[in-house]
């Protein structure tokens, strides 16, 4: 089994609505993050957290929410989606100690329509 | 100017090829990463390293801390490498990731 694994791994949705993205690990990690990727611009990090109790935003927060349930768990949220938040999305795990070596899920592609 | 360049952009390979690939970036950092994107999409960390080399099969990464350069070297290349190969620095002083926008690498038999 992945030791990062996203859910769902596709998903077509309207503008509007209401989505979430979840994100799971087996590596005993305690940083998890949150990238997404688009065309010509490389991953760019809407949200990390460093354990249960810390949410940080990164460079583009803005329409997203993050919810920490448990170490394993980290889920992104969409209130409202957008076309222009079509993208493929990144969950990532890490640990605290070492050099901070990055593990990637497989990715989520959101298109909003 | 983005922190983190990649070159080339594109780079096409027969089978047998030495490849290299260079990240360049402008900032200090603690620690610098390559990562590997299959068409699929999927992410795949491949080196991550502070100083001098590392080797792994038919990849091997050094990095020049004095000259902000770190490049990536495949021997023997297979079509199989074909990829997107992606560089990313921490920064000194931060546990967050500056990535580079990929090279795309094709390597026909």
């Amino acid at each position: 089994d992945a030791d990062v694994t996203q859910t769902p791994r596709n998903r077509i949705t309207k503008t509007g609505k209401r989505i979430m993205l979840e994100c799971s690990q087996t590596k005993g990690h305690d940083r998890m993050y949150w990238y997404r990727q688009d065309p010509g611009l490389g991953l760019r990090l809407i949200y990390y957290s460093f354990d249960v109790k810390d949410i940080n935003k990164g460079e583009i927060s803005d329409g997203y929410s993050v919810s920490r349930q448990a170490q394993a768990k980290f889920s992104l949220s969409l209130e409202s989606a957008i076309p222009n938040q079509t993208a493929l999305y990144f969950c990532a795990t890490s640990s605290s100690t070492g050099l901070n070596e990055q593990f990637f899920g497989p990715g989520t592609r959101l298109t909003v329509l | 100017k983005n922190e983190v360049e990649q070159s080339p952009q594109n780079l096409t390979a027969q089978e047998g090829e030495f490849i290299t690939i260079n990240c360049s970036y402008s900032v200090g950092i603690s620690a610098l990463h390559w990562l590997q994107q299959h068409p699929g999409g999927g992410i795949v960390s491949l080196f991550m390293l502070s100083s001098g080399k590392k080797k792994h099969g038919r990849l091997i990464a050094t990095i020049n801390i004095q000259e902000k350069h770190s490049s990536l070297h495949i021997t023997a290349s297979h079509p199989r490498d074909s990829a997107v190969y992606i560089c990313a620095v921490r920064k000194g002083g931060s546990e967050k990731l500056v990535f580079g926008k990929g090279t795309k690498l094709t390597v026909n038999p």
